[in-house]
């Protein structure tokens, strides 16, 4: 299968500051990328849905303006959380499909904690 | 509108005994069907799939049945390892134009030696 790749893989940061984890898709061309977040105990909730080149889809009660989404190449997106605070600490995992591939590929997830 | 509804968990099982855990969905139209896997401190993994009525998705020993008429993809495996205590998730695709997938809670497996 394919790989996929977020940087970093855990971050800590004071409440007030911003920050960027990346996603990258290492053997293929990702034109759609997805962002998830985790909480303890819980099942995955997706978040957004970036297509390559364009804006991403934000779901229902998710902070466009929070969760900045950019997917400028095939082959990365990256997601930043503006002005964190402690109830954005959580896990957040992204994956991939495009290319030959029909399903998503999945990203080991980046723990955020915020202070 | 779509959902999937996983059992509740921790599942607990000795060694070699045999698994099931339920996933039941509701959907409009008949969309793929799909079982991840979590191991502890990795990324989540495909386990199989099955893409219409019918069709069983098998791996690692696993195996799951799409059945249309109790709307269910109950995952089986009839040994389990050590090495298989995990989270599992059952999904089924929302879109089939990108991909896009709605998640049961998971279920965490035990099993012990």
């Amino acid at each position: 299968g394919a790989v996929v790749s977020q940087h970093p893989s855990r971050v800590i940061c004071k409440s007030g500051t911003s920050v960027k984890i990346e996603c990258r898709s290492l053997d293929f061309q990702a034109t759609t990328m997805f962002w998830y977040r985790q909480f303890p105990k819980q099942s995955l909730m997706l978040m957004a849905t970036s297509n390559e080149g364009s804006k991403a889809t934000y779901e229902q009660g998710v902070e466009k303006d929070k969760f900045l989404i950019n997917h400028a190449s095939l082959t990365l997106s990256t997601l930043t959380v503006t002005s964190a605070h402690p109830e954005d600490s959580s896990f957040y995992i992204c994956s991939a499909s495009g290319g030959l591939f029909n399903e998503q590929f999945f990203g080991p997830g980046t723990r955020l904690t915020v202070l | 509108g779509n959902s999937v509804t996983q059992m509740e968990g921790p599942v607990t099982l000795s060694e070699e005994a045999f698994l099931t855990i339920n996933c039941t969905y509701t959907a409009t139209g008949y969309p793929s069907l799909f079982w991840y896997v979590q191991y502890p401190g990795e990324g989540l993994q495909l386990l199989l799939k099955a893409t219409k009525a019918d069709d069983k998705g098998s791996n690692k020993g696993f195996e799951a049945t799409y059945r249309k008429e109790t709307t269910s993809f109950h995952l089986e495996k009839g040994s389990v390892q050590v090495s298989d205590s995990a989270v599992y998730f059952c999904a089924l695709e929302r879109s089939s134009s990108n991909y896009q997938l709605i998640w049961g809670a998971g279920t965490k497996l035990i099993i012990k030696p």
